[in-house]
């Protein structure tokens, strides 16, 4: 079963940050929080992910609050083609333990 | 751009034939992935592989599915027989480690069993 729980659905104007929350409370010292994105019909994309430290690369941010028990991946300049199925996913980092385990995410739409 | 490949992107099959679908991890890729996803389960991992050996078919039913790697540029996922339950969207994924950060996912194979 998944171990995070996400709104279902989300809508953000063009061009605004998308703020999508994830709630992960049972989320253990060694696991790390996963996030990817499916857009419709193709297959899941990697977008970014963290252990206790808020991380930025050049798709998304995530920040992590301090008892891990809930994250925010925050696309800063959302766009059309952001319109996506997000996954949050909670999972341990080392050998033999690579198993995404992916609940329902929140369809996010962006709408011009 | 390395891709993970699938093939083939769609099949359309009768209940009790055989289906194989075949994947190609990227380059250098050594853990492989095999997933499914439906409108009812969403997406469900059904096996994986390291060096070719598997190392987790737990979420696979055993009677009718067989996965495998002959080499390391291909993957098998094979039915036998197949039945309309299994009609699904299967994702075949590779990643470069034991400490893999990033799925690959392939563009999918879309089985479709009448």
């Amino acid at each position: 079963d998944a171990k995070t729980t996400q709104p279902p659905s989300m809508d953000c104007a063009e061009g605004r940050a998308a703020n999508l929350p994830c709630n992960h409370s049972t989320i253990s010292g060694n696991e790390y929080v996963y996030w990817y994105r499916q857009i419709h019909s193709q297959g899941p994309q990697y977008i970014i992910h963290g252990l206790k430290n808020n991380e930025t690369n050049e798709m998304a941010s995530l920040i992590i609050t301090e008892d891990r028990k809930s994250s925010t991946l925050i696309l800063p300049h959302a766009t059309l083609r952001d319109t996506a199925v997000y996954y949050c996913i909670v999972r341990l980092r080392q050998g033999g333990s690579e198993k995404l385990v992916f609940g329902k995410g929140t369809k996010l739409t962006v709408n011009p | 751009d390395a891709r993970v490949t699938q093939t083939p992107r769609d099949k359309v099959t009768e209940m009790g034939q055989e289906v194989t679908m075949r994947c190609q991890p990227i380059l250098g890729h050594n853990t492989v992935f095999w997933y499914r996803q439906t409108m009812m389960q969403g997406l469900e991992l059904l096996a994986y592989f390291r060096n070719r050996a598997p190392l987790d078919d737990s979420g696979m039913p055993k009677d009718r599915f067989s996965a495998e790697m002959p080499d390391a540029t291909l993957a098998t996922l094979k039915i036998q027989p197949s039945e309309p339950r299994d009609s699904a969207v299967y994702f075949c994924a590779s990643g470069p480690g034991s400490s893999t950060d990033t799925q690959y996912f392939g563009p999918g194979t879309r089985l479709t069993v009448l």
